[in-house]
């Protein structure tokens, strides 16, 4: 199974970008990455996935490096509202179940 | 998008008591219902999965006879929790998959917040 490793907390300026790093070294070739957010006391809320292409929506972008093992999702404009637990997730083998780490918990502040 | 409706998103019971904690998909169906336990700052540790018409699936130390699980449609996923005790107190969510092929994503309810007195 691909297992995910994050910074344990970060923080960030309100209005700058936030980058949020993710190691994901045994990715298989087939498996996409997703990050989601749970802000406190709420369910966790898809912010974005991709498989080897960058990708942006807007909420966020997704830079994914080249050999796939890591990626690094970027809030461009961080708010208050952005703090909150970012978590990476890589599909597990052949299953869907989705499993947590700890996440990066992410202070943004004034 | 998808949406999964949780409810109650709080509850205080008494100790002894039971409470059933609901997850409906709304436009769309799930087969499927991944049902998580959140203690304070820790991350969501899979409870059981619970499959439409089906016995559900329960992670290992998870007692099956104090959490129940039934998915009698394709809608509604229910969670109750049995004689629940102090230590029972927690963050509950639910989870459907959507999508298809490799690309599937999850739709999170907000869940529910447990206090057993």
């Amino acid at each position: 199974d691909a297992k995910t490793t994050q910074p344990t907390s970060m923080d960030c300026a309100e209005g700058r970008a936030a980058n949020l790093p993710c190691n994901h070294s045994t990715i298989s070739g087939n498996e996409y990455v997703y990050w989601y957010r749970q802000i406190h006391s709420q369910g966790p809320q898809y912010i974005i996935h991709g498989l080897k292409n960058n990708e942006t929506n807007e909420m966020a972008s997704l830079i994914i490096t080249e050999d796939r093992k890591s990626s690094t999702l970027i809030l461009p404009h961080a708010t208050l509202r952005d703090t909150a637990v970012y978590y990476c997730i890589v599909r597990v083998g052949g299953s869907y179940i989705p499993t947590f780490g700890r996440g990066t918990s992410l202070i943004v502040h004034p | 998008g998808a949406v999964v409706s949780q409810h109650p998103s709080r509850v205080i019971c008494k100790s002894g008591t039971s409470v059933k904690i609901e997850c409906r998909s709304l436009d769309f169906q799930a087969t499927t219902m991944f049902w998580y336990r959140q203690f304070p700052k820790q991350s969501l540790m899979l409870m059981a999965t619970s499959n439409e018409g089906s016995k559900a699936t329960y992670e290992q130390g998870v007692e099956k006879d104090k959490f129940l699980i039934n998915h009698a449609s394709l809608t509604l996923s229910t969670l109750t929790v049995t004689s629940a005790h102090p230590e029972d107190s927690s963050f509950y969510i639910c989870s459907a998959p959507t999508g298809g092929g490799t690309n599937y994503g999850y739709t999170f309810g907000s869940g529910t917040r447990l206090t057993v007195v």
